[in-house]
Protein backbone atom coordinates (compact mmCIF):
# COMPACT_ATOMS: atom_id res chain seq x y z
CA UNK A 1 0.00 0.00 0.00
CA UNK A 2 1.70 3.29 -1.68
CA UNK A 3 -0.93 5.07 1.02
CA UNK A 4 -1.25 9.14 -0.83
CA UNK A 5 1.50 9.55 -3.54
CA UNK A 6 2.06 13.21 -5.24
CA UNK A 7 3.62 13.97 -7.98
CA UNK A 8 5.85 15.99 -8.74
CA UNK A 9 8.07 16.61 -5.21
CA UNK A 10 9.08 19.96 -6.47
CA UNK A 11 8.50 22.21 -9.40
CA UNK A 12 9.58 25.81 -10.48
CA UNK A 13 6.98 27.98 -12.28
CA UNK A 14 7.11 31.27 -13.74
CA UNK A 15 4.57 33.84 -12.96
CA UNK A 16 1.88 32.75 -15.57
CA UNK A 17 2.46 29.38 -16.45
CA UNK A 18 0.02 26.60 -15.77
CA UNK A 19 0.69 23.47 -14.19
CA UNK A 20 -1.31 20.38 -12.91
CA UNK A 21 -0.45 18.59 -9.70
CA UNK A 22 -1.64 14.65 -8.86
CA UNK A 23 -2.81 13.07 -6.16
CA UNK A 24 -3.59 9.56 -6.09
CA UNK A 25 -4.84 6.98 -3.25
CA UNK A 26 -5.01 3.65 -3.36
CA UNK A 27 -6.85 3.20 0.18
CA UNK A 28 -10.72 3.31 -1.31
CA UNK A 29 -11.05 6.13 0.62
CA UNK A 30 -14.19 8.57 -0.29
CA UNK A 31 -12.98 12.29 0.16
CA UNK A 32 -10.07 13.84 -0.67
CA UNK A 33 -8.51 17.00 0.11
CA UNK A 34 -6.08 19.81 -1.40
CA UNK A 35 -3.98 21.84 1.27
CA UNK A 36 -1.07 24.46 0.88
CA UNK A 37 0.72 25.38 3.81
CA UNK A 38 2.85 28.37 4.36
CA UNK A 39 5.87 28.94 6.22
CA UNK A 40 5.16 29.23 10.09
CA UNK A 41 1.82 27.89 9.19
CA UNK A 42 -0.71 25.52 9.13
CA UNK A 43 -2.65 23.72 6.39
CA UNK A 44 -5.78 25.90 4.72
CA UNK A 45 -8.13 23.66 2.77
CA UNK A 46 -8.15 24.68 -1.13
CA UNK A 47 -10.76 22.49 -2.29
CA UNK A 48 -12.00 18.77 -1.79
CA UNK A 49 -14.37 16.11 -2.98
CA UNK A 50 -16.21 14.24 -0.54
CA UNK A 51 -16.90 11.78 -3.17
CA UNK A 52 -16.23 10.90 -6.98
CA UNK A 53 -18.28 12.51 -9.30
CA UNK A 54 -17.90 16.11 -7.14
CA UNK A 55 -15.82 19.14 -5.66
CA UNK A 56 -16.49 21.59 -3.45
CA UNK A 57 -14.53 25.15 -2.50
CA UNK A 58 -12.59 25.22 0.82
CA UNK A 59 -11.07 28.22 2.49
CA UNK A 60 -8.63 29.94 0.01
CA UNK A 61 -9.62 28.26 -3.67
CA UNK A 62 -9.07 31.35 -5.68
CA UNK A 63 -6.82 30.47 -8.70
CA UNK A 64 -6.89 26.79 -8.55
CA UNK A 65 -8.96 24.07 -10.42
CA UNK A 66 -9.49 20.78 -9.18
CA UNK A 67 -10.75 17.47 -11.10
CA UNK A 68 -12.03 14.22 -9.31
CA UNK A 69 -10.68 12.01 -12.53
CA UNK A 70 -12.30 9.09 -10.52
CA UNK A 71 -12.17 7.32 -6.97
CA UNK A 72 -8.12 7.24 -7.09
CA UNK A 73 -7.01 10.49 -8.32
CA UNK A 74 -7.83 14.28 -7.53
CA UNK A 75 -5.98 16.92 -9.17
CA UNK A 76 -5.20 20.53 -8.64
CA UNK A 77 -4.39 23.14 -11.33
CA UNK A 78 -3.00 26.22 -11.14
CA UNK A 79 -3.77 27.97 -14.70
CA UNK A 80 -2.18 31.14 -14.30
CA UNK A 81 0.39 30.83 -11.51
CA UNK A 82 1.54 33.76 -9.41
CA UNK A 83 4.21 34.29 -6.78
CA UNK A 84 1.56 34.01 -4.13
CA UNK A 85 0.88 30.56 -4.90
CA UNK A 86 4.38 29.78 -3.85
CA UNK A 87 3.58 27.04 -1.08
CA UNK A 88 3.83 23.32 0.00
CA UNK A 89 1.01 21.49 -0.99
CA UNK A 90 -0.48 18.94 0.45
CA UNK A 91 -3.17 16.22 -0.57
CA UNK A 92 -5.06 13.73 1.68
CA UNK A 93 -8.23 11.21 1.98
CA UNK A 94 -10.29 10.09 3.90
CA UNK A 95 -12.96 7.23 4.34
CA UNK A 96 -15.62 9.39 4.09
CA UNK A 97 -16.04 13.17 5.43
CA UNK A 98 -16.81 13.52 9.03
CA UNK A 99 -15.36 12.13 11.89
CA UNK A 100 -12.45 10.00 10.76
CA UNK A 101 -8.70 10.82 10.56
CA UNK A 102 -6.96 12.17 6.98
CA UNK A 103 -3.94 10.74 5.28
CA UNK A 104 -1.65 13.25 4.11
CA UNK A 105 0.55 13.07 0.79
CA UNK A 106 4.14 13.67 1.19
CA UNK A 107 3.56 17.21 -0.39
CA UNK A 108 4.61 19.37 -3.30
CA UNK A 109 7.01 21.93 -2.92
CA UNK A 110 6.16 24.66 -5.60
CA UNK A 111 7.66 27.93 -6.30
CA UNK A 112 6.64 30.45 -8.32
CA UNK A 113 9.19 33.04 -9.82
CA UNK B 1 -9.52 31.82 8.94
CA UNK B 2 -7.87 29.72 11.32
CA UNK B 3 -9.93 28.30 13.68
CA UNK B 4 -7.69 26.44 16.17
CA UNK B 5 -4.04 28.13 17.73
CA UNK B 6 -1.96 26.32 19.28
CA UNK B 7 0.05 27.53 22.40
CA UNK B 8 2.91 27.91 22.61
CA UNK B 9 4.53 28.08 19.18
CA UNK B 10 7.77 26.81 20.34
CA UNK B 11 8.31 24.51 23.39
CA UNK B 12 12.22 23.17 24.08
CA UNK B 13 12.73 20.22 26.57
CA UNK B 14 15.09 17.95 27.74
CA UNK B 15 14.20 13.86 26.77
CA UNK B 16 12.24 12.10 29.28
CA UNK B 17 10.42 14.97 30.17
CA UNK B 18 6.94 15.94 29.36
CA UNK B 19 5.61 18.30 26.82
CA UNK B 20 2.44 19.85 26.99
CA UNK B 21 0.77 21.87 24.34
CA UNK B 22 -3.29 23.25 24.15
CA UNK B 23 -5.34 24.42 21.33
CA UNK B 24 -8.25 26.94 21.52
CA UNK B 25 -10.74 27.35 18.99
CA UNK B 26 -13.86 29.32 18.03
CA UNK B 27 -17.03 27.82 17.16
CA UNK B 28 -18.53 24.78 18.23
CA UNK B 29 -17.15 21.21 16.70
CA UNK B 30 -18.20 17.90 15.54
CA UNK B 31 -14.43 16.51 16.63
CA UNK B 32 -10.58 17.62 17.13
CA UNK B 33 -7.83 15.74 15.97
CA UNK B 34 -4.62 16.16 16.29
CA UNK B 35 -1.86 15.91 14.39
CA UNK B 36 1.94 15.85 13.80
CA UNK B 37 4.56 16.89 11.02
CA UNK B 38 8.33 15.98 10.92
CA UNK B 39 10.38 18.42 9.13
CA UNK B 40 9.60 18.33 4.88
CA UNK B 41 7.08 15.52 5.36
CA UNK B 42 3.07 15.12 5.36
CA UNK B 43 1.09 15.49 8.60
CA UNK B 44 0.55 11.70 10.55
CA UNK B 45 -2.80 11.65 12.39
CA UNK B 46 -2.33 10.84 16.35
CA UNK B 47 -5.45 11.08 17.72
CA UNK B 48 -9.11 11.90 17.65
CA UNK B 49 -11.65 13.57 20.23
CA UNK B 50 -14.97 13.56 19.91
CA UNK B 51 -16.97 16.71 21.20
CA UNK B 52 -18.57 14.36 23.82
CA UNK B 53 -15.66 12.74 25.19
CA UNK B 54 -13.44 14.70 27.77
CA UNK B 55 -10.00 12.33 27.67
CA UNK B 56 -8.39 10.10 25.67
CA UNK B 57 -5.07 8.00 25.62
CA UNK B 58 -2.92 6.65 23.14
CA UNK B 59 0.36 5.08 24.22
CA UNK B 60 2.27 8.23 25.79
CA UNK B 61 -0.66 10.64 24.16
CA UNK B 62 -3.08 12.07 26.40
CA UNK B 63 -5.51 14.55 24.89
CA UNK B 64 -8.00 16.40 27.10
CA UNK B 65 -11.10 18.29 25.30
CA UNK B 66 -13.05 21.18 27.30
CA UNK B 67 -16.01 22.22 25.12
CA UNK B 68 -16.91 25.26 27.82
CA UNK B 69 -13.83 26.75 27.18
CA UNK B 70 -13.24 25.76 23.59
CA UNK B 71 -9.81 24.50 24.24
CA UNK B 72 -8.04 20.71 24.02
CA UNK B 73 -4.32 19.93 25.25
CA UNK B 74 -1.77 17.08 23.72
CA UNK B 75 0.30 15.55 26.37
CA UNK B 76 3.09 13.70 25.52
CA UNK B 77 4.91 12.06 28.58
CA UNK B 78 8.37 11.31 28.23
CA UNK B 79 9.32 12.40 25.20
CA UNK B 80 11.63 11.52 23.35
CA UNK B 81 13.96 12.38 20.70
CA UNK B 82 12.25 11.23 17.74
CA UNK B 83 9.23 13.39 18.97
CA UNK B 84 10.83 15.92 17.90
CA UNK B 85 8.26 17.53 15.21
CA UNK B 86 5.48 19.96 14.57
CA UNK B 87 2.08 19.25 16.38
CA UNK B 88 -1.24 20.87 14.71
CA UNK B 89 -4.69 20.31 16.33
CA UNK B 90 -7.67 20.31 13.45
CA UNK B 91 -11.09 20.84 14.35
CA UNK B 92 -13.70 19.28 12.38
CA UNK B 93 -16.74 22.17 11.19
CA UNK B 94 -20.53 21.09 10.89
CA UNK B 95 -19.47 20.77 7.23
CA UNK B 96 -16.89 17.95 8.20
CA UNK B 97 -14.09 20.31 7.22
CA UNK B 98 -11.02 19.69 9.13
CA UNK B 99 -9.46 23.43 10.40
CA UNK B 100 -5.88 23.59 11.09
CA UNK B 101 -4.22 25.41 13.64
CA UNK B 102 -0.75 27.32 13.42
CA UNK B 103 1.11 24.53 14.93
CA UNK B 104 3.90 24.06 17.89
CA UNK B 105 7.19 23.48 17.17
CA UNK B 106 8.78 21.15 19.34
CA UNK B 107 12.09 20.37 19.83
CA UNK B 108 13.34 17.50 22.52
CA UNK B 109 16.98 17.61 23.45
CA UNK B 110 18.80 14.70 23.71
Amino acid sequence: NAGVTQTPKFQVLKTGQSMTLQCAQDMNHNSMYWYRQDPGMGLRLIYYSASEGTTDKGEVPNGYNVSRLNKREFSLRLESAAPSQTSVYFCASSDTSGGLEQYFGPGTRLTVT
Amino acid sequence: SQQGEEDPQALSIQEGENATMNCSYKTSINNLQWYRQNSGRGLVHLILIRSNEREKHSGRLRVTLDTSKKSSSLLITASRAADTASYFCATEDSSYKLIFGSGTRLLVRP
